[in-house]
């Protein structure tokens, strides 16, 4: 099992619809959650990052945190073209001291005019 | 403009050389990191620092080498052990605090091929 699963998609989402991007990880004891948007050829931006349980929200992005799950998402609400990308979600534990981050592999979304 | 510059933007590797990815940071954070992309495949942590003369080996450490002689610096050298060494390459770094963690932010990358 990976730490840090996602589908890779394409999520194919209608210009102003709801875009759910999923996230699992195994290890219970992973502490801080990030999303990260990566566009073709460049490098990952921060978008989001939740610790607690519930939701945090940002403008057009939400983030929800399930730890009994083991579960996180990123919502886009009034999906836009310009939101077409791969998000990455990214988990962190302490490890030995160091704050261990293991990246998932990315879920590609196409929002669709 | 506080930020992670990352250079140069491409890089070309001949068989047998060893070359070396700059990453440079204005930010004052003490953590740094290098990680390597490959298509399909998440980001991989090569090397990281928490403080100036000590690293640690990530998960694919083998064929790279770092130095961390200055807080606002941590070059990678790509070496002639590593065998496939084409991919995308990212400097990140944070500030190192409890809990909770505090979020990486990275540069722009460098793209290493083989010639």
């Amino acid at each position: 099992q990976k730490e840090v699963e996602q589908n890779s998609g394409p999520l194919s989402v209608p210009e102003g619809a709801i875009a759910s991007l999923n996230c699992t990880y195994s290890d219970r004891g992973s502490q801080s959650f990030f999303w990260y948007r990566q566009y073709s050829g460049k490098s990952p931006e921060l978008i989001m990052f939740i610790y607690s349980n519930g939701d945090k929200e940002d403008g057009r992005f939400t983030a929800q945190l399930n730890k009994a799950s083991q579960y996180v998402s990123l919502l886009i609400r009034d999906s836009q073209p310009s939101d077409s990308a791969t998000y990455l979600c990214a988990v962190n534990k302490n490890s030995g001291g160091y704050q261990k981050v293991t990246f998932g592999i990315g879920t590609k979304l196409q929002v669709i005019p | 403009d506080g930020g992670i510059t990352q250079s140069p933007k491409y890089l070309f590797r001949k068989e047998g050389q060893n070359v070396t990815l700059s990453c440079e940071q204005n930010l004052n954070h003490d953590a740094m990191y290098w990680y390597r992309q490959d298509p399909g495949q998440g980001l991989r942590l090569i090397y990281y620092s928490q403080i100036v003369n000590d690293f640690q080996k990530g998960d694919i450490a083998e064929g790279y080498s770092v130095s961390r002689e200055k807080k606002e610096s941590f070059p990678l050298t790509v070496t002639s052990a590593q065998k496939n060494p084409t991919a995308f390459y990212l400097c990140a770094s944070s500030i190192i605090a409890g809990h909770p963690a505090q979020p990486q932010h990275f540069g722009d990358g460098t793209r290493l091929s083989i010639l």
